[in-house]
């Protein structure tokens, strides 16, 4: 089975923190994505990335940066985090016509 | 501009009855439809998935029925059972097309024992 872990299932951050989410996959997937999920938006993507080093935003960029230094993980950055980054965080690795998903992390930044 | 629409927030079902989600996209050159299911606090499921050239996929209570002409699909659950209560989540890609799928607003489905 394909297991995709975040590093962290509750997280709650202060206004102006810097705050680092990780993805990790055991199954030597290419492609990784990290999606915000808001009660009526359903999943949005922030970035994705198809290889090591390699990167592309989202819908939902601003304010989101990406790291992506090995292929089995895949790592969120938030620069300086604002209120209105509080929200469910997935992560996501894609294997043909299937994306697997961590458990999610909720973050509530106060 | 939304590509994939869930309409209905929220449906309720008594326990045992079929339970229907819809899906309805705007794109239409969408290669794969799928479905995930997703309980509070955790990831997405994957449940069910439908190629665009089929019209119809089944996998023991779950049916996906695809109509292309109406950019339509939806999700049959017979019979519904307790355990079924969760948010849906419509989504869909193109194949070799970057590598994003666009998922749906999704339905939060309530079996009623």
């Amino acid at each position: 089975d394909v297991k995709v872990t975040q590093s962290s299932r509750y997280l709650v951050k202060r206004t102006g923190e810097k705050v680092f989410l990780e993805c990790v996959q055991d199954m030597d997937h290419e492609n990784m994505f990290w999606y915000r999920q808001d009660p009526g938006l359903g999943l949005r993507l922030i970035y994705f990335s198809y290889d090591v080093k390699m990167k592309e935003k989202g819908d939902i960029p601003e304010g989101y940066s990406v790291s992506r230094e090995k292929k089995e993980r895949f790592s969120l950055i938030l620069e300086s985090a604002s209120t209105n980054q509080t929200s469910m965080y997935l992560c996501a690795s894609k294997r043909g016509g299937r994306a697997f998903f961590g458990q999610g992390t909720r973050l509530t930044v106060v | 501009d939304q590509q994939v629409k869930q309409n209905s927030p929220s449906l309720s079902v008594q326990e045992g009855r079929i339970s229907i989600l819809n899906c309805d996209y705007t794109n239409s050159m969408f290669d794969y439809f799928l479905w995930y299911k997703k309980y509070p606090a955790e990831g997405p499921t994957f449940l069910i998935s439908i190629s665009s050239i089929k019209d119809k996929n089944e996998d023991g209570r779950f049916t996906v029925f695809l109509n292309k002409s109406a950019k339509h699909l939806s999700l049959h659950i017979v019979p519904s059972q307790p355990g079924d209560s969760a948010v849906y989540f419509c989504a869909a890609f193109r194949d070799n097309y970057g590598q994003n799928f666009v998922f749906g607003p999704g339905t939060r489905l309530s079996v009623l024992p």
